[in-house]
């Protein structure tokens, strides 16, 4: 069955270092996105991607980079992880060419940074 | 910018009874889509229902059904015959219309089912 992963699942980094999150997805969907989800605040958009080699900023972006090489993968790098980027992340995808297309998200990850 | 706003962090029903969460959004857009999602405990993110902004008729799925109220920006979820499975938080989001993609969310309201 085609289906969207994340790892890892849980991740725990030091302030400063470089985290990449994965995002895999064997739905062939030409969209892909990441949020954060942190209490009172719900699921908030960090970037997003239409296609292989197109990016774009979402709401909560600072901190962060995305790359879109194949349709398949859309990596979150956390340049120099700050305390504040402690979140959950969730990836998701969506079919292109919908009138009501529908995201599916993957099982998210949780992320400390000390 | 669509803003998203649940007002009801918190609710309770009890097993078998029915329950309605709410949702309001602001947009100056006249098309667009409106989505429940549920997370349980599992933090699996679960789409419930979709309602598009052009139609008139409120969807329904099963037991869930919404009451859009287009004039008035709102978007509420009623859970009838509510199970112990209800239990979770449900995120109302906002898409604009075509070619947007991307969603908004609301903050969510966890909601109990009491035995």
């Amino acid at each position: 069955d085609a289906e969207i992963t994340q790892s890892p699942r849980h991740k725990i980094t030091e302030t400063g270092r470089q985290v990449t999150l994965a995002c895999h997805q064997t739905w062939n969907h030409n969209n892909m996105f990441w949020y954060r989800q942190d209490l009172g605040h719900g699921l908030r958009l960090i970037h997003y991607s239409y296609g292989v080699q197109d990016t774009n900023k979402g709401e909560v972006s600072d901190g962060y980079s995305v790359s879109r090489s194949n349709t398949e993968d859309l990596p979150l790098t956390l340049e120099s992880a700050a305390s504040s980027q402690t979140s959950v992340y969730f990836c998701a995808s969506s079919e292109d060419g919908g009138v009501v297309d529908t995201q599916y998200f993957g099982p998210g990850t949780r992320l400390t940074v000390l | 910018a669509q803003t998203v706003t649940q007002s009801q962090p918190e609710m309770s029903v009890q097993e078998a009874e029915t329950v309605t969460l709410s949702c309001t959004y602001d947009t100056s857009e006249s098309d667009y889509y409106l989505f429940w999602y549920k997370q349980p405990p599992s933090r699996q993110m679960i789409l419930v229902i979709r309602q598009e902004a052009y139609k008139q008729q409120n969807a329904t799925e099963n037991r869930f059904s919404v009451n859009f109220q287009k004039a008035a920006k709102s978007f509420s979820l009623k859970i009838s015959d509510s199970q112990l499975g209800d239990a979770a938080m449900y995120f109302c989001a906002y898409r604009r219309p075509w070619p947007a993609r991307q969603l908004t969310f609301g903050s969510g309201t966890q909601l109990t089912v009491l035995p």
